[in-house]
């Protein structure tokens, strides 16, 4: 299993720039997560969805910041305008479920990716 | 507000001795938590969980143990080894299967050879 897959690994971007940011969850689990990490507030939870359906977004910091699930193998977090407090390292995560049997809730993070906004 | 605080930054141990990391949380209705490994520009892994109907669990050479009544928990690594050398974030949830996880800011672990 190649793991959860996320793209860009590095973005770096000029403030007022639209960012998007991709996620291939792992095939199977039915929870998909974004978190943002940064030094000051360590990694914290933004969106998730179930089954492809957007169930919790009260983290997303901003109207600026915007995430779809169109189908169970894909999401974006998009940011539009970006501003530099923006800068951080973006994880994507995936659950599998009550199908993961004793890993049920456990979270698989992929490798991140790291924005810069200038 | 930080629902959960590790408040230890950075932890330096010698090989082959203890690690101890620990964790405090605020909200007494987490009843499942866990710990996550970070390499350098990798994310987070899963290392070991409990439930708030154990006190303590152990996976090899990693043991988390859970005070509820101190809201507080621990992750001991015994021996310790270089390759442990990396920052652990602890993690809390109301109930079990509930999606939103609630993580500290991590403590940066070195393993000195």
């Amino acid at each position: 299993d190649a793991g959860v897959i996320q793209s860009p690994r590095h973005e770096v971007t000029e403030m007022g720039q639209e960012v998007t940011l991709r996620c291939k969850p792992i095939s199977g689990h039915n929870s998909l997560f974004w978190y943002r990490q940064t030094m000051m507030r360590g990694l914290e939870l933004l969106i998730y969805f179930n089954n492809n359906v957007p169930i919790d977004d009260s983290g997303m910091p901003e109207d600026r910041f915007s995430a779809k699930m169109p189908n169970a193998s894909f999401s974006t977090l998009k940011i539009q305008p970006s501003e530099p407090r923006d800068s951080a390292v973006y994880f994507c995560a995936s659950r599998p479920g009550l199908a993961g049997g004793p890993q049920a809730d456990t979270q698989y993070f992929g490798p991140g990716t790291r924005l810069t906004v200038l | 507000d930080q629902q959960v605080k590790q408040n230890s930054p950075s932890l330096s141990v010698q090989e082959g001795r203890i690690s101890i990391l620990n964790c405090d949380y605020t909200n007494s209705m987490f009843d499942y938590f866990l710990w996550y490994k970070k390499y350098p520009a990798e994310g987070p892994t899963f290392l070991i969980s409990i439930s708030s109907i154990k006190d303590k669990n152990e996976d090899g050479r990693f043991t988390v143990f859970l005070n509820k009544s101190a809201k507080h928990l621990s992750l001991h690594i015994v021996p310790s080894q270089p390759g442990d050398s990396a920052v652990y974030f602890c993690a809390a949830k109301v109930f079990r299967g509930a999606n939103n996880l609630f993580f500290g800011t991590g403590t940066r672990l070195t393993v000195i050879p």
